[in-house]
């Protein structure tokens, strides 16, 4: 199957610092990525979705400026998140829609953004 | 207000036995339901899907059961094995607007007894 692989897949960085999130679509084109944040023993909850050269979608209280996502190219997608805060801190995935009808989806391995 | 519903944080059975994990959806535009699996640590593992036109799909030990009228959903496991132990995510997508974009339960996590 398709292959996303996300990097880093743990990090951690001081308050007010940036961190950048990498997603790449190995052997496939992805117009498409969707950037989801996972608390403990929750949901994953879809903060934005991205498209190759335009501008990203965010869904409701994802605060645009603080996320920044960039779709450059059909095989990678970054999530930043700036002036991180201790509340930042989650597991953060990505994924691309697979090709089948079912509306599958790959996921990267997720990164997990620890904020001290 | 939640749209996907996992009740059962947790569940866990003996191997060979069947893992029946269960689903609920408020939305009725949804018309793909999901199944993923996901290790700690890890992004979610497609496992499998059924269409709303459908009430079951089968693929192996996995079979997924659609009840529309309900807006229920399970997923059953026979026999169940000790590497099925996991988190599922029960997820549902309205295709025809963003495929691949689902709207995930808090999951449940399986544990199968050796």
């Amino acid at each position: 199957g398709a292959v996303v692989s996300q990097h880093p897949s743990w990090v951690i960085c001081k308050s007010g610092t940036s961190v950048k999130i990498e997603c790449r679509s190995l052997d496939f084109q992805a117009t498409t990525m969707f950037w989801y944040r996972q608390f403990p023993k929750q949901s994953l909850m879809l903060m934005a979705t991205s498209n190759e050269g335009s501008k990203a979608t965010y869904e409701q209280g994802v605060e645009k400026d603080k996320f920044l996502i960039n779709h450059a190219s059909l095989t990678l997608s970054t999530l930043t998140v700036t002036s991180a805060h201790p509340e930042d801190s989650s597991f953060y995935i990505c994924s691309s829609p697979g090709q089948g009808a079912g509306g599958e989806a790959f996921f990267g391995q997720g990164t997990r953004l620890t904020v001290v | 207000d939640q749209q996907v519903k996992q009740n059962s944080p947790s569940l866990s059975v003996q191997e060979g036995r069947i893992s029946i994990l269960n689903c609920d959806y408020t939305n009725s535009m949804f018309d793909y339901f999901l199944w993923y699996k996901k290790y700690p640590a890890e992004g979610p593992t497609f496992l499998i899907s059924i269409s709303s036109i459908k009430d079951k799909n089968e693929d192996g030990r996995f079979t997924v059961f659609l009840n529309k009228s309900a807006k229920h959903l399970s997923l059953h496991i026979v026999p169940s094995q000790p590497g099925d132990s996991a988190v599922y995510f029960c997820a549902a997508s309205e295709v025809g607007t963003n495929a691949g974009k689902s709207t995930f339960g808090d999951g449940t996590t399986l544990t199968v007894k050796p």
